[in-house]
């Protein structure tokens, strides 16, 4: 049981937009930034959004990121089949002093 | 150029401990800021965080797994250790070790490293 609730699955068709949520609590996503990462079948996870919507260099516009209270959202245009992947959210939390994921979100892009 | 490489035993018998070594490039570990995570995944399930050393020698351990977990660090190699103590089946899983730059951004990722406990 993940401390960070995901949807266990998405699905959109190519150059679609999909989103994904992460929910969690005042001690986690309530004060702290959240990351998103991306995982490919067989890779490591790479992230995509940090400090809740922030890009790394290279990552496309296509993946925003936004927060609201204790949920963040992922949000993914213009899909392309190179999109499937198992997405995780991310964060710390202060009444664990520990880091904290989701249980992980798995595209498909039909 | 920023790298990190899990190394240690792919496969251990349960009520052993395991020793796992990230080694990392292109940082270090002394300044101010850093920090190097371990993450577990069993096959095919999601990501659970073990552990983290910060470079003031902080540390911090999954609450769940806390009694069995130890973190350390050697800056002069730039590499840190986690061990597990007694193993079990359960643990089998990819374990990554990770940096971060904050305390919620990873911003890289080792390739992982299978980790097999079965007798």
């Amino acid at each position: 049981q993940s401390v960070l609730t995901q949807p266990p699955s998405v699905s959109a068709a190519p150059g679609q937009k999909v989103t994904i949520s992460c929910s969690g609590s005042s001690s986690n996503i309530g004060n702290h930034y959240v990351s998103w990462y991306q995982q490919l079948p067989g890779t490591a996870p790479k992230v995509l959004i940090y400090d809740n919507n922030k890009r790394p260099s290279g990552i496309p516009d296509r993946f925003s990121g936004s927060k609201s209270g204790t949920s963040v959202t992922l949000g993914i245009t213009g899909l392309q089949t190179g999109d499937e992947a198992e997405y995780y959210c991310g964060t710390w939390d202060s009444s664990l002093s520990a880091g904290v994921f989701g249980g992980g979100t798995k595209l498909t892009v039909l | 150029q920023v790298t990190l490489r899990e190394s240690g035993p792919a496969l251990v018998k349960p009520t052993q401990t395991l020793t796992l070594t990230c080694t990392f490039s292109g940082f270090s570990l002394s300044t101010s800021g850093m920090r190097v995570s371990w993450i577990r995944q069993p096959p095919g399930k999601a990501l659970e965080w073990l552990a983290r050393i910060d470079w003031d020698d902080d540390k911090f351990y999954s609450t769940s797994l806390k009694t069995r977990l130890t973190i350390s660090k050697d800056t002069s190699k730039n590499q840190v250790v986690l061990t597990m103590t007694n193993m079990d089946p359960v643990d089998t899983a990819t374990y990554y070790c990770a940096r971060g730059t904050t305390v919620t951004n990873i911003d890289y990722w080792g390739q992982g490293t299978l980790v097999t406990v079965s007798s």
